[in-house]
């Protein structure tokens, strides 16, 4: 069975310094991982993902997340955080064997400090 | 190329009434989901369709709640009888390939029920 577990809520930082939002994902198979980010009152964007080619994925706006299989881990980060940046993000798992199915986490709602 | 429509963005109705969403897919895109964001929690899944077919309609209440995707035109979300638990963003959201394809979303409709 496949899930997704977004260890932390809320995430706050201040402006400057760098993010890390955590995500680990449980998949039978080999998964494609996403993360997507949801700003307030509007839909979800790609930020970034990874489908089995290189383990570390460079998305959009400086971010960038790796993939551990060994860890079981998809965790998101950026080196210096942007007042822009403040929104809720989601990690998500699927597989070609989830039968056309997309796991959310429950969300990490970062707070930019300026 | 437009992105995913979702009409209305915002719908108010009163107890017992229905509610009609509406999403047009991305150019070329077959596969549709439907989620539903309550207030402060994460997306949870509802239905995937594909042209004409359900394919997985277990997130979807038992009662009142319905989903089609015809072979022409947008997909519909209906919902009966409207209550007020009912009132949540709805967010559509298309992919080319399914699972496990990027997903596009909408910028959602937002029911309000009084």
């Amino acid at each position: 069975a496949q899930s997704v577990t977004q260890l932390d809520s809320h995430v706050s930082v201040s402006e400057g310094t760098p993010v890390l939002l955590r995500c680990n994902y449980s998949s039978s198979y080999s998964p494609s991982l996403f993360w997507y980010v949801q700003h307030p009152n509007k839909g979800l964007q790609l930020l970034l993902k990874y489908t089995s080619a290189a383990t570390l994925v460079k998305g959009i706006n400086g971010f960038e997340a790796e993939f551990k299989k060994s860890e079981t881990s998809f965790h998101l980060t950026k080196p210096s955080a942007h007042m822009s940046d403040a929104a809720e993000y989601f990690c998500v798992v699927s597989d070609i064997n989830t039968g056309n199915q997309f796991y959310f986490g429950t969300g990490t709602s970062l707070t930019v400090i300026p | 190329n437009a992105g995913v429509m979702q009409n209305p963005r915002h719908l108010v109705r009163r107890r017992g009434q229905e509610a009609r969403l509406r999403c047009s897919p991305m150019k070329g895109h077959s596969h549709v989901y439907w989620y539903r964001q309550l207030p402060e929690e994460g997306l949870k899944f509802m239905v995937y369709l594909q042209k004409e077919n359900i394919i997985d309609e277990s997130g979807m209440p038992k009662e009142r709640f319905s989903a089609e995707f015809p072979k022409e035109g947008p997909s519909i979300l209906r919902i009966q009888q409207v209550v007020r638990g009912d009132s949540a963003a709805y967010f559509c959201a298309s992919s080319r390939t399914g699972s496990p394809g990027e997903l596009f979303f909408g910028e959602g409709s937002r029911l309000t029920v009084l």
